[in-house]
């Protein structure tokens, strides 16, 4: 089975602080997403890769950069953390054509304070 | 912006009945997939059905795909205690290949009652 790692459940950051989520998985996918998941908003797409060091905007950029360096390994940075970036951060993989769906992690609980 | 969006928001039924959540989108898709959310952990593939199909199956899960009218259902039949979860729909776009993200809609939250 897929698996995909996220660093920490839980994150207690202070306002304007530089934060990094990494997401490591132990498979050959070649893409990798960042998610943020809030209370009547559903998952919002954030970033996403489809290879080593490409990246993609998706719905919701906005101070949030990412980096892949290594294709099992996308980390997402906040470069100045606000009290709105509070959140469930999910990162995701999928192989080419997906035809198994998205393989999720288990989330990152994000405190900005 | 949210392209699916489900209905019921929330859903209460007994243990051993069936339950049916709809999801709705807005535009052409390439396929469209159902996943499970327990309380706060990550997303669980169920099951994904293609722009071209109309039912599938996968052990209690029946799915259907209506493209004329941009809607899908999730059938769960014989429910068990252990599927109190949350219920997301997502769309991938008509790009297809996995690679340009899902957009979900805000889910249903079962509740099977013991």
């Amino acid at each position: 089975d897929v698996k995909v790692t996220q660093s920490s459940r839980y994150l207690v950051k202070r306002t304007g602080e530089k934060v990094f989520l990494e997401c490591v998985q132990d498979m050959d996918h070649e893409n990798m997403f960042w998610y943020r998941q809030d209370p009547g908003l559903g998952l919002r797409l954030i970033y996403f890769s489809y290879d080593v060091k490409m990246k993609e905007k998706g719905d919701i950029p906005e101070g949030y950069s990412v980096s892949r360096e290594k294709k099992e390994r996308f980390s997402l940075i906040l470069e100045s953390a606000s009290t709105n970036q509070t959140s469930m951060y999910l990162c995701a993989t999928s192989g080419q054509g997906a035809s198994n769906g998205y393989t999720f992690g288990s989330g990152t609980r994000l405190t900005v304070v | 912006s949210q392209q699916g969006e489900e209905d019921p928001q929330a859903l209460s039924i007994q243990e051993g009945e069936n339950a049916t959540m709809n999801c709705s989108y807005k535009t052409s898709i390439n396929n469209l997939q159902w996943y499970r959310q327990n309380s706060g952990r990550g997303l669980v593939h169920l099951i994904l059905i293609r722009s071209n199909e109309r039912e599938k199956h996968s052990g209690r899960l029946r799915v259907t795909l209506d493209t004329s009218k941009k809607s899908s259902s999730l059938l769960i039949t014989a429910s068990r205690a252990a599927d109190t979860a949350s219920y997301f729909c997502a769309t991938e776009p008509p790009s297809g290949g996995g690679a340009d993200g899902l957009t979900f809609g805000k889910g249903t939250h079962l509740i099977i009652q013991p």
